[in-house]
C-alpha cells in the first residue's frame, strides 16, 4: 500500500465510546487525508493536513477530531461514536496523482 | 448539483467488449482529473490521469472535454479482471483535495 499503514483494520464499538484512527506514512509526504466511505455516497473528505502541526476540515467534519503532531501519523478521533459513523475510514497521503490509499478501518458503531 | 457525478451503474459487460463511462464535473476551475480503480473492499488506485490531449494506456483511454465539463474512460477488450468500481476525482488545483465521484460499477462477464 504504497507505505500508507492504518490501525485498526476492524472495530467494533458501542454508542457513546472513543476510539483513535491510526495512519502512518513512510514516504515524507506532506499532505495526508481522511475520508470515510458509505455504500451509494462515494468518498467524503473529513478532515486533512497540508503538513506537520496543521490541520483542516473537509466535507463531513462533524463529530471527528484530528490531530497531525508528526509528520508520518495523522490521526483520526471519534471522541462519542454514533452508528451513523459506522464506515469504512480511508486514510490518503500525498496530492494529486501521487495520491495514494491506505488499505481501510472498517468501523461499526451499535 | 453534485461535484462530480457518474452513472453507478452496473455495466455488465462480456469479455472482449468495449465498455465507456463518463463522467460530468462542475465546478470550471477544476484543473486535473484522473480515473481510479477501487476494487470491492479494498482502497482506491489510480488508474491513470487525464489530459487535455487525452491519453491512453494499453486498453484504457481517458479523455477531457473542458468545454462540456466531462471525462470519459474507454476500456476496450475487457477482461474479467477489469472487473470493479471506477472512481472519477478532481481537483481544483493541485493543493486542493481530491473531489471523488461515487463511482461507476463493471462488471465483466465470462
Amino acid at each position: 500500500n504504497a507505505g500508507v499503514t492504518q490501525t485498526p483494520k476492524f472495530r467494533v464499538l458501542k454508542t457513546g465510546q472513543s476510539m483513535t484512527l491510526l495512519c502512518a506514512q513512510d514516504m515524507n509526504h506532506e499532505y495526508m487525508y481522511w475520508y470515510r466511505q458509505d455504500p451509494g455516497m462515494g468518498l467524503r473528505l473529513i478532515h486533512y493536513s497540508v503538513g506537520e502541526g496543521t490541520t483542516a476540515k473537509g466535507e463531513v467534519p462533524d463529530g471527528y477530531n484530528v490531530s497531525r503532531l508528526k509528520k508520518q501519523n495523522f490521526l483520526l478521533g471519534l471522541e462519542s461514536a454514533a452508528p451513523s459513523q459506522t464506515s469504512v475510514y480511508f486514510c490518503a497521503i500525498g496530492r494529486g496523482s501521487s495520491q495514494f490509499f491506505g488499505p481501510g478501518t472498517r468501523l461499526t458503531v451499535l | 448539483r453534485k461535484e462530480v457525478e457518474q452513472d453507478p451503474g452496473p455495466f455488465n459487460v462480456p469479455e472482449g467488449a468495449t465498455v465507456a463511462f463518463n463522467c460530468t464535473y462542475s465546478n470550471s476551475a477544476s484543473q486535473s482529473f484522473f480515473w481510479y480503480r477501487q476494487d470491492c473492499r479494498k482502497e482506491p488506485k489510480l488508474l491513470m490521469s487525464v489530459y487535455s490531449s487525452g491519453n491512453e494506456d494499453g486498453r484504457f483511454t481517458a479523455q477531457l472535454n473542458r468545454a462540456s465539463q466531462y471525462i470519459s474512460l474507454l476500456i476496450r477488450d475487457s477482461k474479467l479482471s477489469d472487473s470493479a468500481t471506477y472512481l472519477c476525482v478532481v481537483t481544483a488545483t493541485g493543493n486542493t483535495p481530491l473531489v471523488f465521484g461515487k463511482g461507476t460499477r463493471l462488471s465483466v462477464i465470462a
